[in-house]
């Protein structure tokens, strides 16, 4: 069965440093492969995918993510956080229905 | 283009009634899951009906159930409610029921039983 682990329940950066994320899945075939981001009292915004090719995929709000078959990662980064990145973001697979992780919530200190 | 749109956006309902949610997906999508997410239990998965047909569905008790009419709305209703079932309802649409096709979110129902 497909799912994915995001380590980190909680994620705390100064504000201008780098933002990473991490996720695995686990798959015995290549997934497709999502991160969302969720604001208070909103539902889930997808910031970038990975279906086939280019294995580092580049999404919204400066965010991109890097797929590693070999490690079976799929980690969100950014390179200098903003106040406005504070948020819950979720990795998801994408097999015979979507998997999501419990989510990572980011907090950035100014 | 309008986005996914729930309604409503807030219930409060009491232990034993029913209630019904209701989901407009993005025009055009015809795929459309529905989501239970709680602090505890993160996003659990529903079902998800395609062409008014339930194509996949999670694991939920039978007091669970959705439907989807001609014009790809979804509604989904939960029967003799606990107390458990306090959560935000988040309903998904895309395009296609293929696997690379995003789901696109709506705000959700923030259901409360008392």
């Amino acid at each position: 069965a497909q799912s994915v682990t995001q380590l980190g329940s909680h994620v705390s950066v100064s504000e201008g440093a780098l933002v990473l994320l991490r996720c695995n899945y686990s798959s015995s075939v290549p997934p497709y492969l999502f991160w969302y981001v969720q604001y208070p009292n909103q539902g889930l915004q997808l910031l970038l995918k990975y279906t086939t090719g280019a294995t580092l995929v580049k999404g919204i709000n400066g965010f991109e993510a890097e797929f590693k078959k070999s490690e079976t990662s799929f980690h969100l980064t950014k390179p200098s956080a903003h106040m406005s990145d504070a948020a819950e973001y979720f990795c998801a697979s994408a097999g015979n229905q979507f998997y999501f992780g419990t989510g990572t919530s980011l907090t950035v200190i100014p | 283009k309008a986005g996914v749109t729930q309604t409503p956006r807030y219930l409060i309902k009491t232990r034993g009634q029913q209630v019904t949610l209701s989901c407009s997906p993005i025009s055009g999508h015809r795929s459309v899951s529905w989501y239970q997410q709680t602090p505890g239990q993160g996003l659990q998965f529903l079902f998800e009906y395609f062409s008014e047909t339930q194509r996949n569905k999670g694991n939920f008790p039978g007091r669970f159930s959705g439907r989807q009419f001609s014009n790809s709305r979804s509604e989904m209703n939960v029967s003799t409610l606990e107390l458990g079932d306090s959560a935000l309802y988040l309903c998904a649409s895309s395009l296609v029921a293929d696997r690379d096709s995003p789901l696109h979110f709506g705000n959700g129902t923030r259901l409360t039983v008392t």
